[in-house]
């Protein structure tokens, strides 16, 4: 039930953009996104129910396609403090939550 | 809102040890999850209750591994006959019961068997 993520990790300059992808191969109620620094606790970023496409958080947004089950984080004009890693959570019938194995990203000046 | 709490922020025991770790939630949640963390991965899921009804385990957790909820508000999670491999960061989180309510992490209690 785990979801899978990918990349595993991504190197950007600050301005520059990227894209964190989620897939679950069972139908999802719901994904999440979290963002964790080394040694703290993720950080809830954003939620997308399905079909939604919601900006939450700076200049980060997501979709959910639900046909595919999948989910993307899209961050934009990148700054130094974007830099951490990113997991997807993903809910199932309401349920318990499971993580990806995240997306370290890394932002440089 | 405090936040979640865990205790203790460390521990380190010796192999074959028991150890209790504790986990209060932000105190209108409901839903109270148990997950382990190792270097470089994600979140792997543990348990987790609503209330103080446990609603689902892992089968991955073996059955050293029990955890509870008394009363609906604060968790214990004890793990019995320490192995090296439960070496991890084990996080607590909080949440409402709904599916989209996000969830809140503790700061977690980092385990160190020798």
């Amino acid at each position: 039930q785990q979801p899978v993520q990918s990349p595993q990790a991504v190197i950007l300059r600050e301005g520059e953009d990227a894209v964190i992808n989620c897939s679950s191969s069972k139908a999802l109620y719901s994904v999440h996104w979290y963002r964790q620094k080394h040694g703290e606790a993720p950080v809830f970023l954003m939620i997308l129910l399905k079909g939604g496409e919601q900006k939450g958080h700076e200049k980060i947004s997501a979709s959910f396609n639900e046909k595919k089950q999948q989910s993307s984080l899209y961050l934009t004009a990148s700054q130094l403090s974007y830099s951490g890693t990113y997991f997807c959570g993903t809910v199932y019938n309401n349920n318990d939550m499971r993580f990806g194995a995240g997306t370290r990203l890394t932002v440089k000046p | 809102d405090t936040g979640v709490s865990q205790n203790p922020r460390h521990k380190i025991t010796k192999r074959g040890q028991n150890v209790t770790f504790r986990c209060d939630p932000i105190s209108e949640h409901n839903r109270l999850y148990w997950y382990r963390q190792t270097l470089g991965q994600g979140p792997e899921f543990l348990t987790y209750f609503q209330n103080e009804a446990q609603l689902e385990k892992s089968r991955l957790l073996s059955d050293r591994f029990s955890a509870e909820r008394p009363k609906g508000s604060f968790s214990t999670l004890e793990i019995q006959r320490t192995e090296q491999g439960d070496s991890a960061m084990y996080l607590c989180a909080s949440s409402n019961d709904r599916g989209n309510s996000p969830l809140h992490f503790g700061n977690g209690t980092r385990l160190t068997v020798t």
